[in-house]
């Protein structure tokens, strides 16, 4: 098993400009999320799915879409990057919610212009 | 809001000795904890996870302790290796599908 997968691992953006971060697992989990995580901070929720066609809002959603259409994929949108968005983007996901672990891929680091 | 927060945001060890990294947490719904561990360049990875009606945990060279008096987990690393140095975030989780709330993070550097 690959486990949690994200691509890219690095991209600039310039303001204003749109991309996709991607995510894949290959582990049936059913809960998967994104975390932004900012230097001297942790991890802070972004978007999560409990399972494919359902999403909901994390701590920090404003600028950030998410769809659910298969059990492995949960792509995270910036529509209009700002500076702000500088950050790492983790995809993460477990097997039931509670109770099971988080499995984190490593990764994107995205830097705005 | 309520938060999970570490008391030290830097951990020097030396090699061999043992580490305790500690974090408090405030929610007093919280009722699963999960400690990881991100190295650089890294996603944070799995370390042991404790539920609330446990006091302590064992796994390998690793104990978490959790004090639900006075909202306090510790995580207790055995015979500290060069290898353990990194981040370590303690986390909450306090509905029932988990969305993990996540300190600060704590660095733990293993000196020779």
């Amino acid at each position: 098993n690959a486990g949690v997968t994200q691509t890219p691992k690095f991209q600039v953006l310039k303001t204003g400009q749109s991309m996709t971060l991607q995510c894949a697992q290959d582990m049936n989990h059913e809960y998967m999320s994104w975390y932004r995580q900012d230097p001297g901070m942790g991890l802070r929720l972004i978007h999560y799915s409990v399972g494919a066609g359902i999403t909901d809002q994390g701590e920090v959603p404003n600028g950030y879409n998410v769809s659910r259409s298969t059990t492995e994929d949960f792509p995270l949108r910036l529509l209009s990057a700002a500076p702000s968005q500088t950050s790492v983007y983790f995809c993460a996901s477990s097997y039931k919610g509670k109770g099971s672990p988080l499995h984190f891929g490593n990764g994107t680091r995205l830097t705005v212009t | 809001g309520e938060s999970v927060g570490l008391h030290l945001p830097t951990l020097s060890v030396q090699e061999g000795d043992n580490s305790i990294i500690n974090c408090a947490y405030s929610n007093s719904a919280s009722d699963y904890f999960i400690w990881y561990k991100q190295e650089s360049g890294k996603g944070p990875q799995f370390i042991i996870d404790i539920r609330s009606n446990m006091d302590k945990r064992q796994g390998q060279r690793v104990t978490v302790l959790l004090n639900k008096t006075v909202k306090h987990l510790s995580l207790q690393i055995a015979a500290t290796q060069p290898g353990d140095s990194a981040v370590y975030f303690c986390a909450e989780a306090t509905d029932s599908w988990g969305k993990l709330q996540f300190g600060a993070g704590t660095q733990v550097v293993v000196t020779p």
